[in-house]
């Protein structure tokens, strides 16, 4: 069963909208939460990390946790064209504090 | 150098053949991860270096897949006898130590025919 669910989109949006990305994850002993983003043919960037609930908000990006219901979110503001990507949910796992969990990834389009 | 850095970047070989894939850590990060990734798929864990050892080389799919990083700095990743299930994207990450942010390198694009 995997561990890091995501919907594997692509999820399209036009130009100037919010997206939303969104992850659930199996292991409740999980307390560190990344996004990478991953442009086609090139490595995974480190879009934002999070460990407490709440938001977290890094300029147009910002991170959301409820620890409860397992799920981890990404919202972007004002999506731009060169937001056009696959975004990866990751999680570090209870039982390790050095082994990244990755989702399938959603690939998100932003429209002009 | 400023980031990770990989080599080859690309990697055709046929089936039955050695490859060996090198990966160049950013300066001062003593931890070293080797992940495969498949077409559509996210990163997988291979294998987890802190220093010249390797922490946990549990996700290594099997005996055919060996890692070393000899000086606890640049690693290389061995694989022998390929087999066409072994094209991937490998790539290699590394931070400033546990639970410190991964950062990944270009990755490896293997190819085995």
């Amino acid at each position: 069963q995997k561990e890091v669910e995501q919907n594997s989109g692509p999820l399209s949006v036009p130009e100037g909208a919010i997206a939303s990305l969104n992850c659930t994850y199996s292991d409740r002993g999980s307390q560190s939460f990344f996004w990478y983003r991953q442009y086609s043919g090139k490595s995974p960037e480190l879009i934002m990390f999070i460990y407490s609930n709440g938001d977290k908000e890094d300029g147009r990006f910002t991170a959301q946790l409820n620890k409860a219901s397992q799920y981890v979110s990404l919202l972007i503001r004002d999506s731009q064209p060169s937001d056009s990507a696959t975004y990866l949910c990751a999680v570090l796992s209870g039982g390790s504090n050095y082994k990244l969990t990755f989702g399938k990834g959603t690939l998100l389009t932003v429209n002009p | 150098g400023a980031g990770v850095s990989q080599t080859p970047s690309n990697k055709v070989t046929e089936k039955g053949k050695y490859v060996e894939l090198r990966c160049d850590p950013i300066s001062g990060h003593t931890a070293l991860y080797w992940y495969r990734q498949s077409l559509g798929q996210g990163p997988e864990f291979l294998i987890y270096f802190q220093g010249t050892g390797a922490a946990d080389d549990s996700g290594l799919p099997n005996d055919r897949f060996f890692a070393v990083r000899p000086e606890g700095s640049v690693s290389t990743l061995k694989i022998q006898r390929t087999e066409r299930g072994d094209s991937a994207v490998y790539l290699c990450a590394s931070s400033l130590g546990l639970q410190e942010t991964q950062y990944f390198g270009p990755g490896t694009r293997l190819l085995v025919l």
